[in-house]
């Protein structure tokens, strides 16, 4: 695709439930990075994958985040009993994965209400 | 890990220079990015400082000193359409190669008549 997509766009959900977010990058980027903004705030990071490498978890704010990517492509990010704090932004990332100085390209984004 | 700080509002007036500051602190240091950010979009690439001195891109410039742990982002010409959130982030280095991209809060800059 032209670009990093993301779905869907918006989800509300109730307090408990799990929800699963995905985000399809752009054609032959390695590097994907997830991240979450909440209202007026920056952007934190979630996770990082990189071509085969083990996935660097270490922005994960607690157990009940996962993240997946199938195939090299693909990724998913599952939240599971979902809290109220969870409510965000979620952005997707990816680039090229060669160079330390490749920009990030953005999806729109998941806008996550947990009522 | 690393630690980024800038200011988090900033207001400047329609033509005039503006210079938004970032300091950071890495255990590594792999690159310095600004992105520009306007409300409910996702972020765009502006620049990349890896070594000392200033990049120059249009009205926009980017200069960097490491061994001060600081950079800053410099709009000149101000337009009403570069109100937006102004974010620094960095990449650290480390033996096992890329680390992730790791964003300061941002600066919400307001640009007025």
């Amino acid at each position: 695709g032209a670009g990093v997509s993301q779905s869907p766009s918006n989800k509300v959900t109730e307090k408990g439930k799990d929800v699963e977010l995905r985000c399809d990058p752009i054609s032959g980027h390695t590097a994907l990075y997830w991240y979450r903004q909440s209202l007026g705030q920056g952007l934190e990071f979630l996770i990082y994958f990189q071509g085969n490498s083990a996935p660097d978890k270490s922005g994960l704010p607690s157990d009940r985040f996962s993240a997946e990517r199938t195939g090299g492509s693909v990724s998913t990010l599952t939240i599971q009993r979902t809290q109220q704090e969870d409510s965000a932004v979620y952005l997707c990332a990816s680039s090229l994965g060669r160079t330390r100085g490749e920009k990030l390209f953005f999806g729109s984004g998941t806008q996550l209400s947990v009522l | 890990g690393q630690n980024i700080d800038q200011p988090t509002e900033m207001t400047a007036t329609e033509g005039a220079i503006v210079q938004i500051n970032c300091t950071y602190q890495t255990s590594g240091f792999n690159g310095l990015f600004w992105y520009q950010q306007h409300a409910g979009e996702a972020p765009t690439f502006l620049s990349y400082n890896v070594l000392d001195g200033l990049e120059e891109k249009g009205r926009f410039s980017s200069f960097l000193s490491r061994s001060k742990g600081y950079s800053y982002l410099l709009l000149k010409e101000l337009q009403m359409k570069d109100s937006a959130s102004y974010l620094c982030a960095v990449r650290d280095y480390t033996t096992s190669g890329n680390t992730p991209l790791v964003f300061g809060k941002g600066t919400r800059l307001s640009v007025i008549a």
